[in-house]
């Protein structure tokens, strides 16, 4: 799977949308982009995940540039319980299951 | 989503003991559940994958003889760490997924402290 790179912590205001990128020069067509995120103690969260086309659900939005070799996920209100480290993962998705390999991720501060 | 539950959430143990950490899906079969150890401050990292009714496969530098994986039902599988040390004191976690599925649920760790 294609390498990703995030800034090491980020701070955001509650309430204020949080912005958080993401490169992933080296992915490949069949790659998709992957984000998770995982509050202290506990397991990882699924939040979003897109191939080409910008996505949006209930938790979040993610914006993928047009040559794919970044992206940027979007938290458009973000709250004290938002605060966590975020993981943008980069990976296959066709038949069958490819394991998630986990890099250092975001650690994302929401401070009131 | 999916549910998984994992126990306990912690546990103290002395060294030289051994552990057993519970991995079940609750909503569905899981023909496949993933085990991983995250250190402080660190990332997770995958340590074994299991297939119900058959053996583990543990990653490169994963004792497969101190880290037992037992997958004998479609809900359960379990961890158990032998003979703990120190060092083994770790938050593990566990994922599961469904035959055909291309996500895997993950549950919410255990807290290992080895004294």
């Amino acid at each position: 799977d294609a390498k990703t790179t995030q800034p090491t912590s980020m701070d955001c205001a509650e309430g204020r949308a949080a912005n958080l990128p993401c490169n992933h020069s080296t992915i490949s067509g069949n790659e998709y982009v992957y984000w998770y995120r995982q509050i202290h103690s506990q397991g990882p969260q699924y939040i979003i995940h897109g191939l080409k086309n910008n996505e949006t659900n209930e938790m979040a939005s993610l914006i993928i540039t047009e040559d794919r070799k970044s992206s940027t996920l979007i938290l458009p209100h973000a709250t004290l319980r938002d605060t966590a480290v975020y993981y943008c993962i980069v990976r296959a998705r066709g038949s069958g299951y490819s394991t998630l390999t986990f890099g250092k991720g975001t650690m994302l501060l929401v401070s009131p | 989503g999916a549910v998984v539950s994992q126990h306990p959430s912690r546990v103290i143990c002395k060294s030289g003991t051994s552990v057993k950490i519970e991995c079940r899906s609750l909503d569905f079969q899981a023909t496949t559940m993933f085990w991983y150890r995250q250190f402080p401050k660190q990332s997770l990292m995958l340590m074994a994958t299991s297939n119900e009714g058959s053996k583990a496969t543990y990653e490169q530098g994963v004792e497969k003889d101190k880290f037992l994986i037992n997958h004998a039902s479609l809900t359960l599988s379990t961890l158990t760490v032998t003979s703990a040390h120190p060092e083994d004191s770790s938050f593990y976690i566990c994922s599961a997924r469904t035959s055909g599925a291309t996500e895997a649920f993950f549950g919410q760790g255990t807290r290992l402290t080895v004294v």
